[in-house]
């Protein structure tokens, strides 16, 4: 009983690197988002997806990109990173019981 | 205006008082409210939903005021594992009619001995 799987843990980029963040659900939730956290600031949404085949932008879209290939996998690409982007990111799936958090991931962008 | 407000704190208590949290939201048309706790570094989970009526989990009671907006958390003879962020997290739908949290910045507690 995985429920939201986040990889990797940690990771650091220099600045115009590229780089994808998995998150993987193992609940057939048709909803899956990416949020953002940074200090002193709630989540902020960065997409979302209610199905695979079906993306759309959050609050705080730019400098990201998103896919839904299949029901269990939205992996976050980070085109061309910038030290802006630091931050904790949190991959999340809703079902009928709520929403469920992956355990994050800690990027910094120097 | 933020969408979720929140006291930041950090509200520093002995172990057994009781300690109170507040949090306003702005869209009147929120649909569902929460609290979820965040331990540090850790990923959000969710406490307890918020209800009109009130509602009560053990020393946790969560209340909510749709006229005012107001939402609020009551821990009861706190312990030291109490300690951690509470966010208040707000429900609102969109077009589609799918869902969306919007989340408080979150307020947090240290109980010491």
């Amino acid at each position: 009983n995985a429920g939201v799987t986040q990889t990797p843990k940690f990771q650091v980029l220099k600045t115009g690197q590229s780089m994808t963040l998995q998150c993987a659900q193992d609940m057939n939730h048709e909803y899956m988002s990416w949020y953002r956290q940074d200090p002193g600031m709630g989540l902020r949404l960065i997409h979302y997806s209610v199905g695979a085949g079906i993306t759309d932008q959050g609050e705080v879209p730019n400098g990201y990109n998103v896919s839904r290939s299949t029901t269990e996998d939205f992996p976050l690409r980070l085109l061309s990173a910038a030290p802006s982007q630091t931050s904790v990111y949190f991959c999340a799936s809703s079902g009928h019981y709520g929403y469920t958090f992956g355990s994050g991931t800690r990027l910094t962008v120097v | 205006r933020k969408e979720v407000e929140q006291d930041p704190g950090p509200f520093n208590v002995p172990e057994g008082a009781t300690v109170a949290f507040n949090c306003t939201y702005s869209n009147s048309a929120s649909q569902s409210f929460f609290w979820y706790r965040q331990d540090c570094r850790k990923e959000p989970k969710l406490l307890m939903s918020v209800y009109s009526s009130g509602n009560e989990d053990g020393r946790f009671t969560a209340q909510l005021n749709r006229a005012s907006q107001y939402i609020s958390l009551l821990i009861r003879d706190s312990k030291l594992s109490d300690s951690a962020t509470y966010l208040c997290v707000v429900n609102e739908r969109f077009s589609g009619g799918y869902n969306k949290l919007i989340f408080g910045a979150g307020t947090r507690l240290a109980v010491h001995p």
